[in-house]
C-alpha cells in the first residue's frame, strides 16, 4: 500500500522564479493539506484540498497557489519566489474526518526547497 | 499568543530515564491533541493522539491531556538514544474543515 509521494525531493529555485510541486495522497485518502515547514521551526499550513477544491487556507499570500486533481492528486505552486520561500514543504494526506478523530495525517517525504 | 506553545529545548536525558515533554495551546474549544516525532531531515509521524482528560498509554509512551489547564505532555519511559529526534505537538481545529495546528516541536537528546 503506497504512503504519500512527494516530488521532486530537492529543488533549487533563484529568487522571482515559479515553482510547481507534486503530492500523490495515500490510497483511500481524499484530502491533501499542504504545510511549510522552515528550518527550526513546526510545520505551517498553508491550504486544503478536498473534492478539487480549496476549503481552507493557512496565512499565506495568494503567491501560494494549488490544485486538486480527480485522482485526488495535488500539486502547490508558487511564484515570484522569495529567499524566505526556502523551506521543507510538506504534503499530508487524510480521509473525512480522521485528521481530527481518527488516525490522523499521513505525511510525504517532502520536498526540500531552496531559493537562491 | 500562539495557538500551540512548546519548549524548544533541547531537552537531555539519560538513556533509561523518563522524557517529559509539555505543551501548552489557546483554544479552548480544542479536541483533539496529538504528539509527531520527526527526525531530522525526516516527516513528522503520529506516535499519540488523546482526545480526552487524563492519560493514554501506548508502549513506553504516555500522553496526558488537562483541557481546564489547556496543557498536553508526552512522557517517553525507558527513553533510548533511537527516542532522540523533535516532538511536534498539534491540536486538530475545533470546528469547520479538519486541519491540525503544529507547535514548533521540543527537541529530545537521549544520552547514552
Amino acid at each position: 500500500d503506497a504512503g504519500v509521494t512527494q516530488s521532486p525531493t530537492h529543488l533549487i529555485k533563484t529568487r522571482g522564479q515559479q515553482v510547481t510541486l507534486r503530492c500523490s495522497p495515500k490510497s483511500g485518502h481524499d484530502t491533501v493539506s499542504w504545510y511549510q515547514q522552515a528550518l527550526g521551526q513546526g510545520p505551517q499550513f498553508i491550504f486544503q484540498y478536498y473534492e478539487e477544491e480549496e476549503r481552507q487556507r493557512g496565512n499565506f499570500p495568494d503567491r501560494f497557489s494549488g490544485h486538486q486533481f480527480p485522482n485526488y492528486s495535488s500539486e502547490l505552486n508558487v511564484n515570484a519566489l522569495l529567499l524566505g520561500d526556502s523551506a521543507l514543504y510538506l504534503c499530508a494526506s487524510s480521509r473525512g474526518t480522521a485528521v481530527v478523530w481518527g488516525s490522523g495525517y499521513t505525511f510525504g517525504s517532502g520536498t526540500r526547497l531552496t531559493v537562491v | 499568543q500562539k495557538e500551540v506553545e512548546q519548549n524548544s529545548g533541547p531537552l537531555s536525558v539519560p538513556e533509561g530515564a523518563i522524557a517529559s515533554l509539555n505543551c501548552t495551546y489557546s483554544d479552548r474549544g480544542s479536541q483533539s491533541f496529538f504528539w509527531y516525532r520527526q527526525y531530522s531531515g525526516k516527516s513528522p509521524e503520529l506516535i499519540m493522539s488523546i482526545y480526552s482528560n487524563g492519560d493514554k498509554e501506548d508502549g513506553r509512551f504516555t500522553a496526558q491531556l488537562n483541557k481546564a489547564s489547556q496543557y498536553v505532555s508526552l512522557l517517553i519511559r525507558d527513553s533510548q538514544p533511537s527516542d532522540s529526534a523533535t516532538y511536534l505537538c498539534a491540536r486538530g481545529n475545533s470546528g469547520g474543515y479538519q486541519k491540525v495546528t503544529f507547535g514548533t516541536g521540543t527537541k529530545l537528546q537521549v544520552i547514552p
